[in-house]
């Protein structure tokens, strides 16, 4: 298993104040993916990164931001969060090489937005 | 841009009865296909994938998928279901390339089986 740890794991926080979740991870993979799940859309990509400072956005970006400063963190932050995140957010890493894509998923973190 | 098709969103088996998880992909170009599990309050895990060479794949707990081109399916099957099987099955499907970072999902398939 890539060693991958999601902070904090359970945030119950009130609709726009800031919030800001971190993932570590061990493994030096290059790449790092958020994700949020919800039940009946399954995993969407929020923003991922191909290297130290480099991101991009993914599927359903708008309100969220990141940052990467080093290869082992990358941190989602929430500017002014409003109930539509309410969800559960997973952070995933990977080689992704000519031969393989595959990713390796963190525990995740419950987040309430009341 | 690939999407992902996961035909049943639940599927109830008997214990030791045999099951398909159905899964379907739009892509223009080639793909890499994966099948992740995630057991309650946990993250996801791979349970197995196809890259490239023989188009069944196998998981070491029992389950194998089979990858059709000219159908763009990679349905997930197992002979004889336990109750520890029950979790979410997610596919995911990823193009192969330059650019190509992510991991596009289906939307899930809950197994549950039953004793």
């Amino acid at each position: 298993d890539a060693g991958i740890t999601q902070s904090p794991r359970h945030k119950v926080t009130e609709t726009g104040t800031p919030v800001t979740l971190r993932c570590h991870q061990t493994e030096n993979h290059r790449y790092m993916y958020w994700y949020r799940q919800d039940p009946g859309h399954g995993l969407r990509l929020i923003h991922y990164s191909y290297g130290v400072k480099d991101t991009d956005k993914g599927e359903v970006s708008d309100g969220y931001s990141v940052s990467r400063s080093k290869t082992e963190d990358f941190l989602l932050t929430l500017e002014s969060a409003t109930s539509s995140q309410t969800s559960v957010y997973f952070c995933a890493t990977g080689v992704r090489n000519r031969q393989d894509n595959e990713q390796f998923f963190g525990p995740g973190t419950r987040l309430t937005v009341l | 841009a690939q999407s992902v098709t996961q035909l049943d969103s639940q599927v109830p088996v008997f214990e030791e009865a045999p099951v398909e998880l159905r899964c379907n992909y739009s892509s223009s170009v080639s793909v890499y296909l994966f099948w992740y599990v995630q057991y309650p309050n946990q993250g996801l895990q791979l349970l197995l994938k196809y890259l490239s060479g023989s188009t069944l794949v196998e998981s070491i707990n029992g389950f194998e998928a089979e990858f059709n081109k000219s159908q763009t399916s990679f349905h997930l099957r197992k002979p004889s279901v336990h109750i520890s099987d029950t979790a979410e099955y997610f596919c995911a499907v990823s193009a192969i390339g330059a650019g190509s970072y992510q991991l596009t999902f289906g939307k899930g398939t809950k197994l549950s089986v039953i004793p």
